[in-house]
């Protein structure tokens, strides 16, 4: 049963840098496609953006200024940078497994989440 | 267009059928997935590709789709099905993941 746990600082003060990890276990982080999702509280999700393990990105274009995802194979992890953070980045940070299936059409999911952490921005 | 929308809020008798939908067109090229969220849980697939549930979603839970919509249908909706309810798709890059709005369902 593959898991996936994240951590950080759970408090983030405006224009610093909100840097969250998400480690994954009961599977290895060199197939699929490992994604960040937040949500402001009360509001919908938002995809932030993904990373797959040789290190390719693809990031939401409304925070690609400010986000990096990297990857770290040798510790099943990946992880989060967003930078010059604002009150409206409070939200809970979720990590996700994104399965991609090639077909006549191809299927895209998430179907393992971690349970989310809530982050804080404020001074 | 990279939106997809959704109703904000649906209501449902007890042991009644309801379907909830997802507008966008990207749903023309790409099917749509159904994800479940209770109040703070993180989401749960549901529903993926044409209509498959993942192990222990109940068979209650269906999905279809025509032309630039999809929908989400609970055939006998159970008080434990009340939750938020998203779809989730590709835009039609492929590179970027779009999230419908999200639909409250309430259970009466």
């Amino acid at each position: 049963q593959v898991q996936l746990q994240e951590s950080g600082p759970r408090l983030v003060k405006p224009s610093e840098t909100l840097s969250l990890s998400c480690t994954v276990s009961g599977g290895s982080i060199s197939s699929h496609y490992w994604t960040w999702i937040r949500q402001p509280p009360e509001k919908g999700l938002e995809w932030i953006g993904n990373i797959y393990y040789d290190g390719s990105t693809n990031y939401n274009p409304d925070l690609k200024s400010r986000v990096t995802i990297s990857v770290d194979t040798s510790k099943n992890q990946f992880s989060l940078n967003l930078r010059s953070v604002t009150a409206a980045d409070t939200a809970v940070y979720y990590c996700a497994r994104e399965v991609r299936l090639r077909g006549v059409i191809d299927l895209y999911y998430f179907d393992y989440w971690g349970q989310g952490t809530l982050v804080t921005v404020s001074s | 267009s990279s939106e997809l929308t959704q109703d904000p809020a649906v209501s449902v008798a007890l042991g009644q059928t309801v379907r909830i939908t997802c507008q966008g067109d990207s749903l023309r090229s790409y099917y749509a997935t159904w994800y479940q969220q209770k109040p703070g849980q993180a989401p749960v697939l549901v529903i993926y590709g044409k209509n498959n549930r993942p192990s222990g979603i109940p068979d209650r839970f269906s999905g279809s789709s025509s032309g630039n919509t999809a929908s989400l249908t609970i055939t006998g909706a159970q008080a434990e099905d009340e939750a938020d309810y998203y779809c989730h798709s590709r835009d039609s890059s492929a590179n970027h993941v779009l999230f419908g709005g999200g639909t409250k369902l309430t259970v009466l």
